[in-house]
C-alpha cells in the first residue's frame, strides 16, 4: 500500500530556509489520479494547509505563506519537497505531507498522510 | 477565504451514545466539497468522509455524514473507545483549502 515518509531536519534558525522531502513509496508520484500536499499543526494547534503539487508542477499555496513557500516534485525520486523561507518561531510545527486524490477534475480530500515530522525554528 | 466553525469545542459523552459534530462555512462550500478527519493523540489525521456524505475506504458504517451548503454535520451513531479523539471538518470547494479549529471528544 501507498506511504509517505517525511524526511530533514529537526531544528531550522529563524531566518533561515525549512526544507523537507516527502517520499513516497508503494505508488508512483506521477500517477494522475493523484494530488500531493504539504500540512502543518503548531502545538496543540488545529491544522493548515500549505500548498500541493501536481504530478506535472503546477502548484498552488496558501496565501497567508505566498512568497516564502514553495513546493517542488522529483518523479525520477518518487518525492516532493517543501521549503519555506525566512522562518520565525511561529513555524515551529508538525509538518505532515498528504496524498490527495483527484475524482473528475476535483482535487478532492487527503487520504493518506505521512506520521509527521516536528520542525522547531530555535536560535 | 472560506472559514470554517467547528461546535460545540468538546463534547463529554460515553461509549455507546450519539455524537453530533457541528461544521459551520463562513460561505457555501461548492458541491459540497467537505470532508473530515479524525486525529488521535500523536498521529496523523485520518480521512473519515469526503464530499460531505461518503464514507472513505475502511471506514465503519457508524460514522456518517450529511449537510450542504454551509452547515455540515458528522454523526458517530454509536461510540465505541477508540472513536475518542479531536474531529475536523476541511473544505476544498475553493482553492485555498481549510479547516475547522476541531472538536475534541471526550469520555465523560
Amino acid at each position: 500500500q501507498v506511504q509517505l515518509q517525511e524526511s530533514g531536519p529537526g531544528l531550522v534558525k529563524p531566518s533561515q530556509t525549512l526544507s523537507l522531502t516527502c517520499t513516497v513509496s508503494g505508488g508512483s508520484i506521477s500517477n494522475g489520479a493523484y494530488y500531493w500536499t504539504w500540512i502543518r499543526q503548531h502545538p496543540g494547534k488545529g491544522l493548515e494547509w500549505i500548498g500541493y503539487i501536481y504530478y506535472s508542477g503546477s502548484t498552488y499555496y496558501n496565501p497567508s505563506l505566498t512568497g516564502r513557500v514553495t513546493i517542488s516534485v522529483d518523479t525520477s525520486k518518487n518525492q516532493f519537497s517543501l521549503k519555506l523561507s525566512s522562518v520565525t518561531a511561529a513555524d515551529t510545527a508538525v509538518y505532515y505531507c498528504a496524498r490527495g486524490f483527484v475524482r473528475a477534475t476535483i482535487f478532492d480530500a487527503f487520504d493518506i498522510w505521512g506520521q509527521g515530522t516536528v520542525v522547531t525554528v530555535s536560535s | 477565504e472560506i472559514v470554517l466553525t467547528q461546535s460545540p469545542g468538546t463534547l463529554s459523552l460515553s461509549p455507546g451514545e450519539r455524537a453530533t459534530l457541528s461544521c459551520r462555512a463562513s460561505q457555501s462550500v461548492s458541491s459540497s466539497y467537505l470532508a473530515w478527519y479524525q486525529q488521535k493523540s500523536g498521529q496523523a489525521p485520518r480521512l473519515l468522509i469526503y464530499g460531505a456524505s461518503t464514507r472513505a475506504t475502511g471506514i465503519p458504517g457508524r460514522f456518517s455524514g450529511s449537510g450542504s451548503g454551509t452547515d455540515f454535520t458528522l454523526t458517530i451513531s454509536r461510540l465505541e473507545p477508540e472513536d475518542f479523539a479531536v474531529y475536523y471538518c476541511q473544505q476544498y470547494g475553493s482553492s485555498t483549502r481549510t479547516f475547522g479549529q476541531g472538536t475534541k471528544v471526550e469520555i465523560k
